[in-house]
């Protein structure tokens, strides 16, 4: 069993939907949760970060951490075909040297 | 202005070479780290250096070898290239071996 799992899709959605993004995860010692983007031939880039369990909105993005359940969650409001991308979860147990542990990313189509 | 740069963008080449890869970053970091993703877009780390010092080495084979000149340069070079070592090698840096780490755009292996 992996540590992160995180369902692939593909997901597509009409442009203005509200689209939720989700992983589960067994270390119960990560304490730190990230989303990234990451566009077709690109790096990823880091869209939102939570540290232990609550919300945490950005613009129409907003992330949720449930350490009770160990799922985290990404919203996206009103979303827009620029928001087609592979979104990645990662975690980190603290103090844990920058070691990333990554979902295996969900690939979200956003259609106009 | 690139953040985190890396070179070639591209890499073609038949198994059994020997290649490098080669990053640099200009965010005044102290952390970099390798990470590969495969086919399916899993992203996992393979090495992290704080100030020219390995701290994260994780299971790869030998034949991978990080070498950090200095702190803004982390290279990875990869002896008697495999198939399985076809994949997006993917540069990265933080402070302090922390949780927001910011990507440079990745370099294609493919082995012939």
């Amino acid at each position: 069993q992996k540590e992160v799992e995180q369902d692939p899709g593909p997901l597509s959605v009409p442009e203005g939907a509200i689209v939720s993004l989700n992983c589960t995860y067994s270390n119960s010692a990560f304490q730190y949760f990230m989303w990234y983007r990451q566009y077709s031939r690109k790096g990823p880039e880091l869209l939102m970060y939570t540290y232990s369990s609550g919300n945490k909105e950005d613009g129409r993005f907003t992330a949720q951490v449930d350490k009770s359940s160990k799922y985290i969650s990404l919203f996206i409001r009103d979303s827009q075909p620029s928001d087609s991308a592979t979104y990645l979860c990662a975690m980190m147990s603290s103090g844990n040297t920058g070691k990333l542990i990554f979902g295996q990313g969900t690939t979200l189509q956003v259609k106009p | 202005d690139t953040a985190v740069s890396q070179t070639p963008k591209y890499l073609v080449t038949q198994m059994g070479n020997d290649k490098s890869i080669k990053c640099e970053q200009n965010l005044g970091h102290d952390t970099m780290y390798w990470y590969k993703q495969d086919s399916k877009k899993f992203l996992k780390i393979m090495f992290s250096y704080n100030n020219k010092e390995l701290i994260i080495n994780e299971t790869v084979p030998n034949r991978f070898s990080p070498k950090s000149p200095d702190k803004a340069h982390l290279n990875l070079h990869i002896n008697s290239l495999e198939l399985g070592d076809s994949a997006v090698y993917f540069c990265a840096s933080s402070y302090l071996s922390q949780e927001t780490q910011y990507f440079g755009p990745g370099t294609r292996l493919l082995v012939l």
